[in-house]
């Protein structure tokens, strides 16, 4: 089956420090990958997603790279804000005959940025 | 942001009593998913719906039902909630892109419902 394992938190970083969060996956078919933020108190809000190898998710100064080789997905940012503290989710999809495309979900990776 | 509402946003109640969860969407989407979210597992599929009257099970359906009798209507019931069943709850919406790959899903603000 399909898994995502994604490095377990807290990640606490000073302000304008580099960021990376690590996600891995299993996939039995062709996944598309994404990186999901949920911000205090809200649902998730897809933050970047990738639909083949080689391909370069970005957003908001977040970037991450699909890299079939190694099965990975890493989030990357080159100098966080305060306001990127979040709890940040690494997901893949395959396609299903009905689901239209099922998200299977890595456990969470919780930022925390302090001035 | 995409139209969805869930109600309530939060609840509390007791051992054994039934639950019923609502989400309502105005995106005229065709998938709609429940999730459960709780510390360490991220959000585990519950049950999902393709369609009027056309749902199936996730990953975690022991104790639930949904049913879903209008498109922009999908709703999760506890018939009778364990205090396993705390969490939050989310609902998410998508739908099927001309390519098939990398549709996002959108998702409700959440449902809180602790059982005592």
């Amino acid at each position: 089956g399909n898994s995502v394992t994604q490095m377990e938190g807290p990640v606490t970083l000073s302000e304008e420090a580099f960021l990376t969060i690590n996600c891995t996956y299993t996939a039995t078919g062709y996944p598309s990958l994404f990186w999901y933020v949920q911000y205090p108190g809200e649902g998730l809000q897809l933050l970047l997603k990738a639909t083949k190898a080689d391909d370069k998710g970005s957003n908001k100064g977040f970037e991450a790279t699909y890299r079939k080789e190694t099965t990975s997905f890493h989030l990357e940012k080159g100098s966080v804000q305060v306001s990127d503290s979040a709890v940040y989710f690494c997901a893949l999809s395959d396609q299903a005959d009905n689901a239209g495309n099922m998200l299977t979900f890595g456990g969470g990776t919780r930022l925390m940025v302090k001035p | 942001d995409a139209g969805i509402t869930q109600s309530p946003r939060h609840k509390v109640t007791e051992t054994g009593t039934p639950v019923t969860l609502r989400c309502h969407q105005t995106e005229n989407h065709r998938y709609m998913y429940w999730y459960r979210q709780d510390p360490g597992h991220g959000l585990r599929l519950i049950h999902y719906s393709y369609g009027v009257k056309d749902t199936d099970k996730g990953e975690v359906s022991d104790g639930y039902s949904v049913s879903r009798s209008k498109t922009e209507d999908f709703l999760l019931t506890l018939e009778s909630a364990t205090s396993s069943q705390t969490s939050v709850y989310f609902c998410a919406i998508s739908d099927r892109s001309s390519s098939g790959r990398g549709n996002e899903q959108f998702f409700g603000p959440g449902t809180r419902l602790t059982v005592l």
